[in-house]
Order: structure tokens, then sequence, then C-alpha cells
């Protein structure tokens, strides 16, 4: 069956660094984008991206440029979010989707999130 | 293109009839989708291009719409259905997202 796992917690200091891991199984990992959704405490969703996993190329949202970076190892199957220069408002819960058609872009499967937390 | 939800939050009772609007700020033909967040948990697809069902999602769920206004129904609520439940346009990138409903069983 189709799963994305996600990486545990991460507590951070700010201007540290994180990267959240999602692994894919379950189907072949070129064939669907990957995208990230983040989500604050007590907020609602917000789409920061996705990567092609057939081309590597990232696509970021606005807001989400410079800091954030998207990558791929697909020897494992896994993406990857890092966050560089933490702050405390990137305090939040980041989701990978998958997306199964993209001329309808829904996401059919989820990870179970991260929660990143940043606090001195 | 920004997309609002109404009601923000609403009471109801175990076989109530519940439809939740979702407005989007320009027009987007069908490509509206809809998700159901419970406290803790990942969102989880109900419905896709505005009526089409999830599989595995109960049938009592049901969409429709196009253009601008949709609606996600409940038929008859039960207290699974007790959640936070976004829409989400798949028109055109950013991908955005509703704010949300929060949906609670009296």
């Amino acid at each position: 069956q189709v799963q994305l796992v996600q990486s545990g917690s991460e507590l951070k200091k700010p201007g540290a660094s994180v990267k959240v891991s999602c692994k894919a199984s379950g189907y072949p990992f070129s064939t669907y984008g990957l995208n990230w959704v983040r989500q604050a405490p007590g907020q609602g969703l917000e789409w920061m991206g996705w990567i092609n996993t057939n081309t590597g190329k990232p696509t970021y949202a606005q807001g989400f440029t410079g800091r954030f970076v998207f990558s791929l190892d697909t020897s494992v199957s896994t993406a990857y979010l890092q966050i560089r220069s933490l702050k405390a408002e990137d305090t939040a819960v980041y989701y990978c989707a998958r997306v199964r058609d993209p001329r309808y872009y829904y996401f059919d499967y989820w990870g179970q999130g991260t929660l990143v937390t940043v606090s001195s | 293109i920004q997309m609002t939800q109404s009601p923000s939050s609403l009471s109801a009772s175990v076989g109530d009839r519940v439809t939740i609007t979702c407005r989007a700020g320009q027009s987007m033909s069908n490509y509206l989708n809809w998700y159901q967040q419970k406290a803790g948990n990942a969102p989880k697809l109900l419905m896709y291009a505005a009526s089409t069902l999830e599989s595995g999602v109960p049938s009592r769920f049901s969409g429709s719409g196009s253009g601008t206004d949709f609606t996600l129904t409940i038929s008859s609520l039960q207290p699974e259905d007790s959640a936070t439940y976004y829409c989400q346009q798949g028109n055109i990138s950013p991908y955005t997202f509703g704010q949300g409903t929060k949906l609670e069983i009296k």
C-alpha cells in the first residue's frame, strides 16, 4: 500500500537548519510529484511548493524561496525539506503529500507530519 | 486565488444534514478538492474535481459546484465526522486552501 513516512519531531534554535525527510513506498517513486504543506499551530494549511520526482526540479510558492530547499534521493525513494536560518515563525507541522492527478492537483496521500519547533 | 469557506465553525447533531460552502476568488470550473482533518492527524482527501468521491470515503459525503461556488454536504452526520474541513483549489499555482470549517457534534 502507498505510504509516506516522515522523520520525527525536531527542536531547533533560531538560526539553525533542519532537514525533514519523507520516504515513499508502495508505488513507483518517480511517477508522482511530491509536495510540501505547512500548518502553523492552530492554523490552516499552506502549500509550500513541490518537487518533480522524475527530474528533481523544485518549484517554490511565494514566501518559501531562499531559506527553503526541496531535494530528493531517488535511490531510497525519499524527498527532503531543508529549512535554513530558522525563525520562530517557522514553528509548524510540515507535511509531504503526493499529487495523483496534476490536472486537478489534489493530494491523495499524506505523510504523518513532522513538527518543527524553533525556540531558544 | 483566495478561497473563502463558510461557516468557520458549526455545531450539529448526529443525523443532521450539514453543508459547508467554499467560494473562490475567481472562476475555476471544477478544480476544487475537499479534505477532512481530525485533530492531531494529517488531512485526508474526501473529494476531488468538485464532486468525485475518493475511494473508501463514505457515500454520505457529496460535493457540488462549479465556477466560484462549491459545497460539501454530509447527508447524515455521524460522530466520527467531527473534524476540520478544508477546500483547496487545484486550478492554478499556488494551490491555495480555504481557512477551514471546524465541525463539532452536539
